[in-house]
């Protein structure tokens, strides 16, 4: 079936460099995608998204890359902090679906910042 | 934006007993979701509602589970008869109508004796 995966579980980088998370998805319907940071015991916290109209979006310290050739996603972290490590979720939607609504996840990937 | 709440934070049971958890809502969100969530695993849809209509379900959700949004605000989701596989973290979250992202709150673990 249809299923949104991360190139890697684990991913450890030292304080201040960048980081780049991969995600791949194979639903070619897919049309919006959420990258969501999850901390030991809350829920997943949203961090950015992008529709599938776009190929490059940016926030505050972040971007996310959509490669639709290719059906790739990345979320790239800049000048990364202690407080970034997390487990990592990229989420797909495609909205034609009928009633579209909800998000398939992929398993995640461990961000480890060391000082 | 209070966020997404849920009630209970926790719950240890035995098994074989009925469990009902609650999600409260971002109060202008009309779009209401049930995911678990299991050890080192990305969260699985269970099911979801537009207002106090539940519009899907998945697979996952056989018949001892049930989901109800009466009023179109929270939500409960019960398990009936749980199983030791039942064990997870219920995931409760809620967006606008749309391409919208899913504001998710702090889930309820269940815990199967």
């Amino acid at each position: 079936g249809e299923s949104v995966g991360l190139h890697l579980p684990t991913l450890s980088v030292q304080e201040g460099d960048n980081s780049i998370i991969n995600c791949a998805y194979s639903n070619s319907a897919s049309d919006y995608f959420i990258w969501y940071k999850q901390e030991s015991g809350k829920g997943p916290q949203f961090i950015i998204d992008i529709r599938s109209n776009m190929d490059k979006r940016q926030g505050q310290r972040v971007t996310v890359l959509l490669n639709k050739t290719v059906k790739h996603l990345s979320l790239q972290i800049a000048a990364t902090q202690p407080g970034d490590s997390a487990v990592y979720f990229c989420a797909e939607m495609d909205a034609w679906n009928t009633n579209a609504g909800k998000s398939t996840f992929g398993d995640g990937t461990t961000l480890t910042v060391k000082p | 934006d209070t966020g997404v709440s849920q009630d209970p934070r926790h719950k240890i049971t035995k098994r074989g007993q009925n469990v009902t958890f609650r999600c409260d809502p971002i109060s202008e969100h009309n779009r209401l979701y049930w995911y678990r969530q299991t050890l080192g695993q990305g969260p699985e849809f269970l099911t979801y509602f537009q207002n106090e209509a539940q519009l899907e379900k998945s697979r996952l959700l056989s018949d001892r589970f049930s989901a109800e949004r009466p009023k179109g605000s929270f939500s409960t989701l019960e398990i009936q008869r749980t199983e030791q596989g039942d064990s997870a973290m219920y995931l409760c979250a809620s967006s606008r109508e749309g391409l919208q992202p899913q504001h998710f709150g702090d889930g309820t673990r269940l815990s199967i004796l």
